[in-house]
């Protein structure tokens, strides 16, 4: 069974630019989470989907952030404008249906550097 | 609003040790704990999952409690390994959302 993709794994650009992060959940999964991880720090949810629809993005900074999953697959995140404290770990998870584990299933998620 | 601590950012142990990692959570009781693993550069691994209403689950060297009256779970790593060096995170949840602790690096001295 082939993982959660993501990609770039890297990306440097100045701030105020723009950038875009691609996640491919687990073929069959529903459940799609976009979370921020600052160095030193645990995984903050920004946005979850349950198909093409969002569950809970009361974390996501609306002005500048935005995510979508057309046909409940993938999953695209943008940021525009970056700003410096964008500067983060970007993973991506999916989870399929409840089980007695409710585990996710993280990609190797996506290093942005904001100079 | 739910807030979940790992009150330890490093723990150094030496092997063969059991290693105890300890995460508190505030102002409600989630329905469930999650422990997951991560590596430098890697996203988290899932490793154990207990319910409100279990007292301890075990994994091979793994061990996990969870106590409801101090709030609190504990996970056990026995005999450890240089390998089983890692961050460690634990995360609170019921059926939609699960919040993550801030990890605790432990390091697995030979």
């Amino acid at each position: 069974e082939a993982g959660v993709a993501q990609s770039p794994r890297y990306k440097i650009i100045e701030k105020r630019q723009s950038v875009a992060f691609w996640c491919n959940p687990i073929s069959g999964h529903a459940t799609l989470y976009w979370y921020q991880q600052i160095l030193g720090q645990g995984p903050k949810l920004l946005i979850q989907f349950q198909n093409n629809g969002v569950v809970d993005d009361s974390q996501l900074p609306k002005d500048r952030f935005s995510a979508e999953r057309l046909k409940g697959v993938d999953s695209t995140l943008k940021i525009q404008p970056a700003k410096l404290e964008d500067s983060a770990v970007y993973l991506c998870a999916s989870r399929g249906l409840p089980n007695r584990y409710n585990e996710q299933f993280f990609g190797p998620g996506t290093r942005l550097t904001v100079l | 609003s739910q807030k979940i601590e790992q009150n330890s950012e490093a723990l150094n142990i030496q092997e063969g040790k059991t290693a105890t990692l300890t995460c508190n959570y505030t102002n409600y009781s989630p329905a469930y704990l999650q422990w997951y693993r991560q590596d430098p550069g890697r996203g988290p691994v899932f490793l154990l999952l207990i319910r409100e209403n279990e007292k301890e689950k075990r994994k091979e060297r793994l061990k996990v409690t969870f106590d409801t009256t101090l709030k609190q779970s504990l996970f056990h790593i026995t005999a450890s390994q240089p390998a089983d060096s890692a961050t460690y995170l634990c995360a609170q949840g019921g059926y939609q959302k699960v919040t993550f602790g801030t990890g605790t690096k432990l390091q697995v001295i030979p």
